[in-house]
């Protein structure tokens, strides 16, 4: 059972260029999370998605991120026209299904590092 | 103030030595977790606990819900030990709240 995949590992980018980033649950996890580093910082949690659905969006900035976890295929975090202080490593971590007053852990992907020149 | 602090933001130790990293958290929780972080590397999932104690090898982690607080030690430290060690809270809709990492280095 292959675990969270994330691609690409390293994302170099332009000012003003949009990015595009890819995370493939492990097999049979339907919960999506999507965290930032920031250099020199902690991890800070930025989107909760279920498939088709966003349920948790408080971390991410108001303007330039989406995100998507389509019923079919990888859930995607963009960032439109990027700036430096979006480089960063973002990683995506994955659960099962979430059953009500219980907590399920959380696999984490191998982190996209995104430079922005 | 963080909602999750950890203490020491950084230790050095020698090889065999019993390291205890430590981790306070101001807010109601459902889970608490250590991860594991090596350079350049990602982030492995070591302990998810609510209660108790849980020992896997060398690694064991505590919890104390009414002092809200956790500990996480390590035994026979060995210098492959070296990483950045981190706590994190579950609340609410399952996110994760992080501390901002225990910087351990083991020396031969």
């Amino acid at each position: 059972n292959a675990g969270v995949m994330q691609n690409p590992r390293h994302l170099v980018r332009r000012r003003g260029q949009e990015a595009r980033l890819r995370c493939s649950p492990m097999k049979g996890h339907s919960h999506v999370y999507w965290y930032r580093q920031l250099p020199e910082e902690g991890l800070k949690f930025m989107v909760y998605l279920q498939k088709e659905n966003i349920i948790d969006e408080s971390g991410m900035p108001k303007e330039r991120f989406s995100a998507e976890f389509p019923k079919e295929g990888p859930s995607i975090l963009r960032i439109q026209q990027v700036v430096r202080g979006d480089s960063a490593a973002y990683f995506c971590a994955s659960s099962p299904r979430v059953w009500a007053g219980s907590y399920n852990e959380q696999f984490f992907g191998p982190g996209t590092r995104l430079t922005v020149l | 103030k963080n909602e999750v602090e950890q203490s020491p933001q950084n230790l050095t130790a020698q090889e065999g030595e019993f390291i205890t990293i430590n981790c306070s958290y101001s807010v109601g929780i459902s889970a608490l977790h250590w991860l594991q972080q090596h350079p350049g590397g990602g982030i492995v999932s070591l302990f998810m606990l609510s209660s108790g104690k849980k020992k896997h090898g060398r690694l064991i982690a505590t919890i104390n819900i009414q002092e809200k607080h956790s500990s996480l030690h390590i035994t026979a430290s060995h210098p492959r030990d070296s990483a950045v060690y981190i706590c994190a809270a579950s609340q609410g809709a399952q996110k994760l709240v992080f501390g901002q990492g225990t910087r351990l280095t083991i020396n031969p």
